[in-house]
């Protein structure tokens, strides 16, 4: 049964910290995801890619956070300097993309990450 | 400002009757819109999805219907069971707008056995 996982689950950290957090897509999926979830927001896109390009990734605060794709099996979304306001969950979502938005999307069980 | 809105946050049913979620969105832009479903300590898994050529759609116990006109959709369960107790997202998204969707806040739907 093919999932995505994410590490790490939980995550507790001070502000001013850097945070890290790493998604494994399903094998094959060549698009990426990356939301945060805020009980005001909602689920947001932070950023995507497609054959580890990037190619949104407007969602995203750019002076504390980036996103990149090492390799095919690897997502990483990192946060520095941390801040409380960015305490959420993360998730990361992969799928098998033909460029319409109705390719599924396969959620991991997210990164819970407080920031005190 | 909330472009997919869910006006309630929780819902409880009865095993056995009808749930009804419902789901409005703002921009007339959106044309495609998904359902879903979310348990505790899980990400989000798809449910049933409506293009806007559509206003109905069907699959098992779960059928979407869509309103452009009022730009309203609403996602029936029928009939309910104590598995279908979870949070339920809404998606909206444009297909010139390639993949971005717009989710709602949820509803938490709680199926009383």
């Amino acid at each position: 049964d093919a999932r995505v996982t994410q590490t790490p689950r939980h995550k507790v950290t001070e502000m001013g910290q850097e945070v890290t957090m790493r998604c494994q897509p399903i094998l094959g999926h060549n698009t990426v995801f990356w939301y945060r979830q805020t009980m005001m927001q909602g689920l947001e896109l932070l950023a995507y890619f497609r054959n580890r390009a990037p190619l949104d990734d407007s969602g995203m605060p750019k002076d504390r956070f980036s996103a990149e794709m090492p390799d095919a099996t690897l997502a990483t979304l990192k946060i520095q300097p941390s801040e409380p306001r960015d305490s959420a969950v993360y998730f990361c979502a992969s799928g098998l993309s033909a460029g319409l938005i109705s390719d599924t999307q396969y959620f991991g069980p997210g990164t819970r990450l407080t920031v005190l | 400002d909330q472009q997919v809105k869910q006006n309630s946050p929780s819902l409880s049913v009865q095993e056995g009757r009808i749930s009804i979620l419902n789901c409005d969105y703002t921009n007339s832009m959106f044309d495609y819109f998904l359902w879903y479903k979310k348990y505790p300590a899980e990400g989000p898994t798809f449910l049933i999805s409506i293009s806007s050529i559509k206003d109905k759609n069907e699959d098992g116990r779960f059928t979407v219907f869509l309103n452009k006109s009022a730009k309203h959709l609403s996602l029936h369960i029928v009939p309910s069971q104590p598995g279908d107790s979870a949070v339920y997202f809404c998606a909206a998204g444009n297909a010139g707008n390639n993949r971005k969707l717009i989710w709602g806040l949820g509803t938490s739907l709680a199926v009383n056995p």
